[in-house]
């Protein structure tokens, strides 16, 4: 069973810093590209960014370019958010989110894990 | 960026009776290699979102027959034959066709 746990939210300042870690399990993690999207209280969904398999290659959203940056550890399973000057308008539910698509690029979402709250505020 | 735009955003529903949601792109999610990629999600309140349908008409494991997917090009529908009780909450449609991944804005589904 694929089993995805996000940890590393929380209530930081405006222009501070968080790390975002999605430790993975039940199924062969470098095989499949891995993705943050990212729900704002009581709004929608957002992709903020994603990594493929092979980790040659990375994407952001516009609105975090520049200031988020994500990785890979295959030897750990696990994949990371650096969230740099973080602003009000990153409040939201993080969720990793697992590529459907084996060794290709990830073009639907198959598995979530449950989220980490990230709270940005004075 | 492709713009994704469902309607209704709000659906009661009785419970056994069919339901409908459509999802329009502002570009075509045909991609050269042949395929279409749009997706259908369902989120139960409090709970992540789950996939229900992929390359718009492709149930993913596990999901009841009763979910359908339709459409090309730019035009789609979500069909539920018939509507049961675990099936309220929100249904987001996104293109996996070009980067940034864009997910529509939601339909809330609830039961009359």
């Amino acid at each position: 069973e694929v089993q995805l746990v996000e940890s590393g939210g929380g209530l930081v300042q405006p222009g501070r810093s968080l790390r975002l870690s999605c430790e993975a399990s039940g199924f062969t993690f470098n095989d499949f590209d891995m993705h943050w999207v990212r729900q704002a209280p009581g709004k929608g969904l957002e992709w903020v960014s994603g990594i493929t398999w092979k980790t040659d290659n990375v994407g952001y959203a516009a609105s975090v370019k520049g200031r988020f940056t994500i990785s890979r550890d295959n030897a750990k399973n696990s994949v990371y958010l650096q969230m740099n000057s973080l602003t009000t308008e990153d409040t939201a539910l993080y969720y990793c989110v697992k590529a459907m698509e084996r060794k290709v690029t990830a073009r639907h979402f198959d598995s979530w894990g449950p989220g980490t709250l990230v709270t940005v505020s004075s | 960026d492709i713009i994704m735009t469902q309607t209704p955003l709000s659906s009661p529903v009785t419970l056994g009776q069919p339901a409908s949601i459509s999802c329009k792109s502002s570009q075509s999610l045909a991609h050269s290699d042949g395929n279409t990629y749009l997706s259908w999600l369902h989120q139960r309140p409090g709970q992540p979102p789950r996939l229900l349908i992929y390359k718009v008409s492709y149930r993913f494991s596990g999901v009841p027959d009763r979910f359908s997917g339709s459409g090309a090009g730019t035009d789609f529908t979500l069909e539920i034959s018939r509507v049961e009780a675990e099936d309220v909450g929100v249904y987001y449609c996104m293109q996996g066709t070009q980067l940034p991944r864009t997910f529509g804005q939601g339909t809330k589904l609830e039961i009359k």
